[in-house]
C-alpha cells in the first residue's frame, strides 16, 4: 500500500475564494470518506463514496461545499466563498472492500485557513 | 444516536511507565467496532488497535491493549513500557458495523512521554 494521500498540505485564502482539495485512495479501496478536523476536536464526518457514487452527506456540508470522485478513483473536496470558520483540517480516508472492511486508512490531511 | 467521550484532555507519562487512556460510547447497537488512532504532532492518523464488539477477547498489539467493558460501554487504552515516540494525541472513534461505517471520534487526549 502507497498510503493515502492529499494535496495541498496548506492552503491559506482569503474569505470569499474557492478552494478544491484533493485525496488519492489507497489503490484497491473503492470506500472513501471525508471528514473535518477543528482544533481541539475529533474529526467529524462529512461525506462518504462507495466507487463514483455519493451515498451520503453529513448536515455540516453545506451548500458551499461540494464533493466528487469521478470514476472511482481520487476525490476532490471544493469549498466555495469560503468562510473564516472553514478553517480547519481536511482529512480523507478510504476502506477496502474485503478483510477488516471497518479500518479505515487516512490521509496526512490538507490543512486550511482562511484570512 | 452513537455519541464517544474521551474525558481526559491531557496526561503526561514517565517513559517506560505505563498510562491508561479512558474512553466511553454510547449506543443502543451491538454490532460495532472501535478503535484507538494516534495522530502525531503534524503527522497522520495511524491505527493503533482495534476491537471487535462481538468479541470479548481484549485486543493487544505489542504494548498496546485495551480494557473493553461492553456491558459498561468502556474503551480504554493502556500503553506499556512507554516510549517517547507514543507522544501523540489519542482518538478513540466507533463506527457501526453496517451502513456507510462513518466513524464517531472523541475530542482526543494529548499523551506526553516524558523523558
Amino acid at each position: 500500500d502507497t498510503g493515502v494521500s492529499q494535496d495541498p498540505r496548506h492552503k491559506i485564502t482569503k474569505r470569499g475564494q474557492n478552494v478544491t482539495f484533493r485525496c488519492d485512495p489507497i489503490s484497491e479501496h473503492n470506500r472513501l470518506y471525508w471528514y473535518r478536523q477543528t482544533l481541539g476536536q475529533g474529526p467529524e464526518f462529512l461525506t462518504y463514496f462507495q466507487n463514483e457514487a455519493q451515498l451520503e452527506k453529513s448536515r455540516l456540508l453545506s451548500d458551499r461545499f461540494s464533493a466528487e470522485r469521478p470514476k472511482g478513483s481520487f476525490s476532490t473536496l471544493e469549498i466555495q466563498r469560503t468562510e473564516q470558520g472553514d478553517s480547519a483540517m481536511y482529512l480523507c480516508a478510504s476502506r477496502r472492500l474485503a478483510g477488516h472492511t471497518d479500518t479505515q486508512y487516512f490521509g496526512p490531511g490538507t490543512r486550511l485557513t482562511v484570512l | 444516536a452513537q455519541t464517544v467521550t474521551q474525558s481526559q484532555p491531557e496526561m503526561s507519562v514517565q517513559e517506560a511507565e505505563t498510562v491508561t487512556l479512558s474512553c466511553t460510547y454510547d449506543t443502543s447497537e451491538n454490532n460495532y467496532y472501535l478503535f484507538w488512532y494516534k495522530q502525531p504532532p503534524s503527522r497522520q492518523m495511524i491505527l493503533v488497535i482495534r476491537q471487535e464488539a462481538y468479541k470479548q477477547q481484549n485486543a493487544t498489539e505489542n504494548r498496546f491493549s485495551v480494557n473493553f467493558q461492553k456491558a459498561a460501554k468502556s474503551f480504554s487504552l493502556k500503553i506499556s513500557d512507554s516510549q517517547l515516540g507514543d507522544t501523540a494525541m489519542y482518538f478513540c472513534a466507533f463506527v457501526l458495523g453496517s451502513g456507510t461505517y462513518k466513524y464517531i471520534f472523541g475530542t482526543g487526549t494529548r499523551l506526553k512521554v516524558l523523558a
